[in-house]
C-alpha cells in the first residue's frame, strides 16, 4: 500500500517564524489532505490538493504529484498554529485515507 | 449544517463490555468511514462504506463491526471490548462522486477500556 512520510517530526518556533512541513508518498493519489490537529483533539481540514497550489490566510499548500510530494507553508506563525499537522492521501476508488505520522508543532510567543 | 457528528464524545468500559459508538452526518455524502487513533500517530481506518447498504474492512478491522443504517448514519460496534481498543474513534464522510473526494470529521469519541 501506499506510504507517507512527514518531515520533520517536530518543529518548534517563536512567534512570527515561518515554517515549511513536508509530505512524501509513495505512489500516484487521487486525495491529498492536509490537517491540523488542534490541542483539544479536533481535526481540522486545511487544503483538500491532489495537485497545485493553493492559500488561505497565512497557510498555503503545494502539490506536485509527478515528484510525489507536497508542501505545507505556514508563515507569521500564531501561538494558535501549535498542535499536530497530519497529510493524508487517497488512491484507487475507495477514497481510504492513509495517514503520516504527523508534524509536532509548537509556536512560543 | 452540524457537519459530522458523533456520540457519545467521551465513554469508560471495562473488558469485555460491549457499545455502538453513533456518527451521522448531514451533508448527503455517499461514504462514510472509522478511523482510530492511538497516542502520538496517525489515524488508521477501521471500516468504511463507499455507499449506503455496503461496508468494507480498512486497516484494523479486528474486534468491531459496522452498519450502515441509512445514507446518514454509520455505527461502530464493539462487541466484547479489550484494553487495546482504548483509543480515540474518529468519524468521516465524503461525497466520493463528482463533487470530490474530501473527507471532513467529527469531533471523535474518547474510549477507555479498563
Amino acid at each position: 500500500g501506499i506510504q507517507v512520510e512527514q518531515s520533520p517530526p517536530d518543529l518548534i518556533l517563536q512567534e512570527g517564524a515561518n515554517s515549511t512541513l513536508r509530505c512524501n508518498f509513495s505512489d500516484s493519489v487521487n486525495n491529498l489532505q492536509w490537517f491540523h490537529q488542534n490541542p483539544w483533539g479536533q481535526l481540522i481540514n486545511l487544503f483538500y490538493i491532489p495537485s497545485g497550489t493553493k492559500q488561505n490566510g497565512r497557510l498555503s499548500a503545494t502539490t506536485v504529484a509527478t515528484e510525489r510530494y507536497s508542501l505545507l507553508y505556514i508563515s507569521s506563525s500564531q501561538t494558535t498554529d501549535s498542535g499536530v499537522y497530519f497529510c493524508a492521501v487517497s488512491s484507487g476508488n475507495t477514497g481510504k485515507l492513509i495517514f503520516g505520522q504527523g508534524t509536532t508543532l509548537q509556536v512560543k510567543p | 449544517n452540524a457537519g459530522v457528528t458523533q456520540t457519545p464524545k467521551f465513554q469508560v468500559l471495562k473488558t469485555g463490555q460491549s457499545m455502538t459508538l453513533q456518527c451521522a452526518q448531514d451533508m448527503n455524502h455517499n461514504s462514510m468511514y472509522w478511523y482510530r487513533q492511538d497516542p502520538g500517530m496517525g489515524l488508521r481506518l477501521i471500516y468504511y462504506s463507499a455507499s449506503e447498504g455496503t461496508t468494507d474492512k480498512g486497516e484494523v478491522p479486528n474486534g468491531y463491526n459496522v452498519s450502515r443504517l441509512n445514507k446518514r448514519e454509520f455505527s461502530l460496534r464493539l462487541e466484547s471490548a479489550a484494553p487495546s481498543q482504548t483509543s480515540v474513534y474518529f468519524c468521516a464522510s465524503s461525497p466520493y462522486s463528482r463533487g470530490g473526494y474530501e473527507q471532513y470529521f467529527g469531533p471523535g469519541t474518547r474510549l477507555t477500556v479498563t
